[in-house]
């Protein structure tokens, strides 16, 4: 079975900062990996994915991701962060089965809060 | 907008009573997809359909949960004789893998709140 750490479950950071929110994984088989938003009240929007090919994956609102299959890692950056950027941010892991991914396993979320 | 819907979006109700919530995927979509989401905690898949067949139920889908997607288009999620555990976030998400190419991704509804008192 796979599971999904997210290693800080709050990360506070000032607007215009940087931002690293880490996420590592357990899986004894491959498996495509994702980034969720969350804002208040509302449901998830993909933020970015992995499937294959570059490690390096970029996604909306300016976020990017590093696959590290060595550390087994998919942690999530920003280089300058915005007040709206304000939300729960969850890393998930998805198996391939049967010609195709299906149900993912997401880690608990870190809560980003940016602070003008 | 043709996005993923859930209906109520929020639901109250006492212990023991039954509540049934809708999705209505996006069309064309012959997966779809419930988690159930508790505070401070991510999604935690609870059950998925391929068209009308329920292929796969998790070990948190008691028996007083029950899941149907009668015509392979919308679902309903019923849980019977709530208790206060049951009180948490349900999220829908449909995808389709033969549409995307075989790569599936899940599109989520904004979810029903339920709070069970």
């Amino acid at each position: 079975a796979q599971s999904v750490t997210q290693l800080d479950s709050q990360v506070p950071v000032f607007e215009e900062a940087p931002v690293e929110l880490r996420c590592n994984y357990s899986s004894s088989v491959s498996v495509y990996l994702f980034w969720y938003v969350q804002y208040p009240n509302q449901g998830l929007q993909l933020l970015l994915k992995y499937l294959s090919g570059s490690t390096l994956v970029k996604g909306i609102n300016g976020f990017e991701a590093e696959f590290n299959k060595s550390q087994t890692s998919f942690h999530l950056r920003k280089p300058s962060v915005h007040i709206s950027d304000t939300a729960e941010y969850f890393c998930a892991v998805s198996l391939w089965s049967g010609g195709s991914n299906y149900k993912l396993t997401f880690g608990k979320g870190t809560l980003l809060t940016v602070n003008p | 907008d043709t996005g993923v819907s859930q209906d109520p979006r929020h639901k109250i109700t006492k212990r023991g009573q039954n509540v049934t919530f809708r999705c209505d995927p996006i069309s064309e979509h012959n997966r779809l997809y419930w988690y159930r989401q508790t505070l401070g905690q991510g999604p935690e898949f609870l059950t998925y359909f391929q068209n009308e067949a329920q292929l796969e139920k998790s070990r948190l889908l008691s028996d007083r949960f029950s899941a149907e997607r009668p015509k392979g288009s919308f679902s309903t999620l019923e849980i019977q004789r709530t208790e206060q555990g049951d009180s948490a976030m349900y999220l829908c998400a449909s995808s389709s893998p033969r549409l995307a190419g075989g790569y599936n991704e899940q599109f989520f509804g904004p979810g029903t709140r339920l709070t069970v008192l």
